[in-house]
């Protein structure tokens, strides 16, 4: 089964602070990797995806991970936070061959002080 | 908006009680899904319906049921729920099975007394 582990739980920056989320799964076999991000009182929405290809996949707001196979990793970073930018962030996973669905992290949740 | 709606947003529920969870979605996508999700836990993968057929129960209790009519409709029905299945449930849609962005709805916020 997979299992996805995001070790930060809470996170508070400065804004314009630099951001890294982390992000590690377990899974033997080809995964496809996600982002997702939830705003106060709002819905879920895809911050970015990676299926295959580029191992560093830019996203909306700013936001970019980098797929590291070797050490089963999928890490959110974005080099300037800003206030908006305060949501819970989820790491999620499925296999490659794509037929479930998602498994998800526990989520951070990151506060940014303006 | 991301085109999949649930309702009711809010609904508290009796043990005795049986209720039903609605999500709906004009997206045209063929898969359809329900998650929990609990305060501190992971959200967790309930049901995966593709194209109207369930692919995957993920050890769910009987007392979650689901139905779905045709690709645009999802139901959770509910009966004699304990406490502890108070969480907010979340239904999302994808054009395909797995491989494709997830749309989320607003979620249902369920409290069984």
């Amino acid at each position: 089964a997979q299992s996805v582990s995001q070790h930060n739980h809470h996170v508070i920056l400065s804004e314009a602070a630099s951001l890294e989320l982390g992000c590690n799964y377990s899974y033997g076999g080809t995964v496809n990797l996600f982002w997702y991000v939830q705003y106060p009182g709002q819905h879920l929405q895809l911050l970015l995806k990676y299926f295959s290809g580029d191992p560093l996949v830019k996203g909306i707001k700013g936001f970019e991970a980098e797929f590291i196979k070797s050490k089963f990793s999928f890490n959110l970073r974005k080099p300037s936070v800003q206030w908006s930018d305060t949501a819970e962030y989820f790491c999620a996973v499925n296999s490659g061959g794509g037929a479930d669905g998602l498994t998800f992290g526990k989520g951070t949740h990151l506060i940014i002080q303006p | 908006e991301t085109g999949v709606t649930q309702t009711p947003r809010h609904l508290v529920m009796g043990m005795t009680n049986k209720k039903s969870l609605k999500c709906e979605q004009h997206l045209g996508h063929n898969a359809m899904y329900w998650y929990k999700q609990s305060a501190k836990k992971p959200l967790e993968l309930m049901f995966v319906y593709n194209f109207k057929e369930q692919t995957e129960n993920n050890s769910v209790p009987s007392r979650f049921s689901p139905e779905c009519p045709n690709s645009s409709h999802l139901f959770l029905h509910l009966h004699t729920l304990q406490p502890e299945d108070s969480a907010l449930y979340l239904c999302a849609s994808s054009l395909k099975l797995g491989m494709t962005e997830a749309f989320f709805g607003q979620g249902t916020r369920l409290t069984v007394v």
